[in-house]
């Protein structure tokens, strides 16, 4: 069974800080990986998708790693804006099937 | 391109009705996941269907809870007899292949009273 951990469960930065969110998986034979955001009380909107045959993708100020050998992922955020707090999930497609696991998630605050 | 539709957005139910909750896939994937999100907890798969088939369903619950993806129409959740234990927010994905991309609506909030 896929269990997916999302370290620190919340993080609070001033504004203009670099923010490093990181998630890890337990079997490596996974599918993709995303990343996505989710705002209080709204649904889930994808940030960035990395293919298992990926190292990294990289979308504006959001830049993502893999390394699947190692059952890692890290979500980098450049330069934080207060519009960057939200909750930050990471989730796992497997390579034999389609459930995406999801990490609790790692709560992020950007302060003015 | 739309994207994922769900709706009702919020949900109110007495403990012993019915809730339906729908979703309208993005134009072009045929393939539709449900999530919940409980309070306080991460999603959980519960169920992924294409046109017509159930295609794993392992994550409902073994009673009250039912889906449907027909021909024509939308993807409908549907759970019966609702207890205070099924508040929680109800989610559905679509993408064009499993595993794919997959494409979330924004929920639909179920509060049972």
């Amino acid at each position: 069974k896929q269990e997916v951990t999302q370290i620190p469960a919340a993080l609070s930065v001033p504004e203009g800080e670099n923010l490093v969110l990181n998630c890890s998986f337990t079997d490596s034979a996974i599918y993709n990986l995303q990343w996505f955001r989710q705002d209080p009380g709204k649904g889930l909107t994808s940030l960035l998708l990395i293919q298992s045959s990926q190292r990294e993708q990289t979308s504006g100020r959001l830049n993502a790693s893999l390394d699947k050998s190692s059952g890692r992922s890290t979500l980098y955020i450049a330069a934080s804006q207060p519009g960057d707090s939200a909750t930050y999930l990471c989730a796992v497609a497997r390579s034999n099937d389609y459930k995406l696991s999801f990490g609790a998630g790692t709560t992020v605050t950007v302060r003015a | 391109n739309a994207g994922v539709m769900q709706n009702p957005r919020h949900l109110v139910r007495r403990r012993g009705q019915e809730a339906r909750l729908r979703c309208s896939p993005m134009k072009g994937h045929s393939h539709v996941y449900w999530y919940r999100q409980l309070p306080e907890e991460g999603l959980k798969f519960m169920v992924y269907l294409q046109k017509e088939n159930i295609i794993d369903e392992s994550g409902m619950p073994k009673e009250r809870f039912s889906a449907e993806f027909p021909k024509e129409g939308p993807s409908i959740l549907r759970i019966q007899q609702v207890v205070r234990g099924d508040s929680a927010a109800y989610f559905c994905a679509s993408s064009p292949g499993a595993p794919g991309e997959a494409f979330f609506g924004q929920g639909t909030r179920l509060t049972v009273v």
